[in-house]
């Protein structure tokens, strides 16, 4: 079963709103991450919190992360026509910590 | 820089067939995975890697080999290809298993 669940499954709005999307885990976690992924390409690293941080941002990306709950949310802000794309969360299974473990993902549309 | 990179980047195999995916990085990185990745769906994982000589599974390891003999390459076998094998397979990298990590662009499999 997957570690990381993402929510919701799809969104659309309108370029310039704010997007949020979450990710609910069901183990204790190291850290968790967030990617990005175009159509049909490759995975790019988004931002990383660690399980003792409770927000980080990296530019219009805003990351929270809620250990009691077991959950985190990316807030993209401004939204633009090139954030249209799939976000994923991953952790680390908090046993081993050796698994990446991916959720199924948010499908982010930009509507121009 | 080269960062991972996978061959080939599109296969087509018949039911029964084996074949090899090659991954190569050249970051030096402890940790490699393998994950597939299916319509729709989001990353699970294979078979991992925290160090040459090191392998262990992942979610979804039956059909699949792995072997790391040197740092740089984690190849993935494919022992008696399935049509359940199609999907697009992804290679990953990172300095440890807490840290970012690096995709390949995949390579996009057809067992028919």
């Amino acid at each position: 079963s997957q570690q990381g669940e993402e929510d919701p499954q799809a969104l659309s709005i309108q370029e310039g709103e704010n997007a949020t999307m979450n990710c609910s885990y069901k183990t204790s976690i190291n850290n968790l991450q967030w990617y990005r992924q175009n159509s049909g390409r490759g995975l790019v690293h988004l931002i990383l919190i660690r399980s003792n941080e409770r927000e980080k941002h990296s530019g219009r990306l805003r990351v929270t992360l809620d250990t009691s709950k077991k959950s985190s949310s990316l807030l993209i802000t401004a939204s633009r026509a090139a954030d249209t794309a799939s976000y994923f969360c991953a952790t680390d299974e908090g046993s081993s910590a050796s698994k990446i473990i991916f959720g199924s993902g948010t499908r982010l549309s930009i509507r121009p | 820089n080269a960062g991972v990179t996978q061959t080939p980047k599109f296969q087509v195999l018949k039911t029964g067939q084996s074949m090899t995916l090659q991954c190569a990085q050249d970051m030096n990185h402890e940790y490699m995975s393998w994950y597939r990745q299916d319509p729709g769906m989001g990353l699970r994982l294979i078979h991992y890697s925290v160090g040459a000589g090191i392998t262990d599974q992942g979610e979804v390891p039956n059909g699949y080999n792995v072997s790391r003999s040197t740092t740089e390459d984690f190849p993935l076998r494919l022992l008696s290809a399935a049509p359940s094998q199609t999907s697009v397979y992804f290679c990953a990298s990172s300095y440890s298993r807490r840290a970012r990590a690096f995709f390949g662009q995949g390579t996009r499999l057809t067992v028919v």
